[in-house]
């Protein structure tokens, strides 16, 4: 069965640090997807990662194919960041299966 | 359109009311993806399309479930006879499927809010 782990499941860190999630998951999934959820309720992919590593202004996502893991971490953390980020791993048939989600609280 | 874009954005429903959404995905994605999202945090993927095919309906219920993307129209989720439990958000997503790196990548419409009084 495809599974998708992720931890913490929820973080609160003071503006500026240094954000790291954490994904495992299992064989069979051949890409991963970083989402963030607002508060509001709606999604926005952040990364697709088949390989290596990817990033976006203060966001970077790595992925270790041979640990079936990936990270997503964020610099200089800032209140906006606030919000929910889940990891979705992508199945041979483009079905995701989602982790659980890590609840971000960034304090000013 | 450049987003994915789902109608309507609520639906309140009495158990046993049918329910029906509608998804129109991003020009030039042939992939099409329903999720439920139950509570907070738990998504359940339910069916997808690749054009207006069947693409892979392992996570539809058996009963009162049913979808279609027909040519020329948004694609459709329809509950019939709802249940409490089928209060949720549902998702729609679209991707192109390239097979090219990237292009499986899936971009998310706002949702619908169906709640089953």
């Amino acid at each position: 069965k495809n599974e998708v782990e992720q931890s913490p499941q929820n973080l609160t860190a003071q503006e500026g640090e240094f954000i790291t999630i954490n994904c495992s998951y299992s064989v069979g999934i051949s890409a991963l997807h970083w989402l963030q959820q607002h508060p509001g309720g709606g999604i926005v992919s952040l990364f697709m990662l088949s390989s290596g590593k990817k990033k976006h202004g203060r966001l970077i996502a790595t992925i270790n194919i041979q640990e079936k893991h990936s990270s997503l971490h964020i610099t200089a953390s800032h209140p906006r960041d606030s919000a929910v980020y889940i990891c979705a791993g992508m199945d041979s048939n483009y079905q995701l299966i989602w982790g659980a989600g890590t609840k971000l609280i960034i304090k000013p | 359109g450049e987003e994915v874009a789902q109608t309507p954005k609520h639906l309140v429903r009495g158990e046993g009311q049918k329910a029906k959404l509608y998804c129109a995905p991003i020009k030039g994605h042939s992939y099409v993806f329903w999720y439920q999202q139950v509570l907070k945090n738990e998504f359940k993927f339910l069916i997808s399309f690749q054009n207006e095919n069947v693409f892979d309906e392992t996570g539809m219920p058996k009963e009162r479930f049913s979808a279609k993307c027909l040519p020329n129209s948004p694609c459709s989720l329809e509950i019939q006879a709802t249940k409490l439990e089928d209060s949720a958000v549902y998702f729609c997503a679209s991707s192109q499927n390239t097979g090219l790196a990237g292009g499986n990548e899936q971009f998310f419409g706002p949702g619908t809010r169906l709640t089953v009084l």
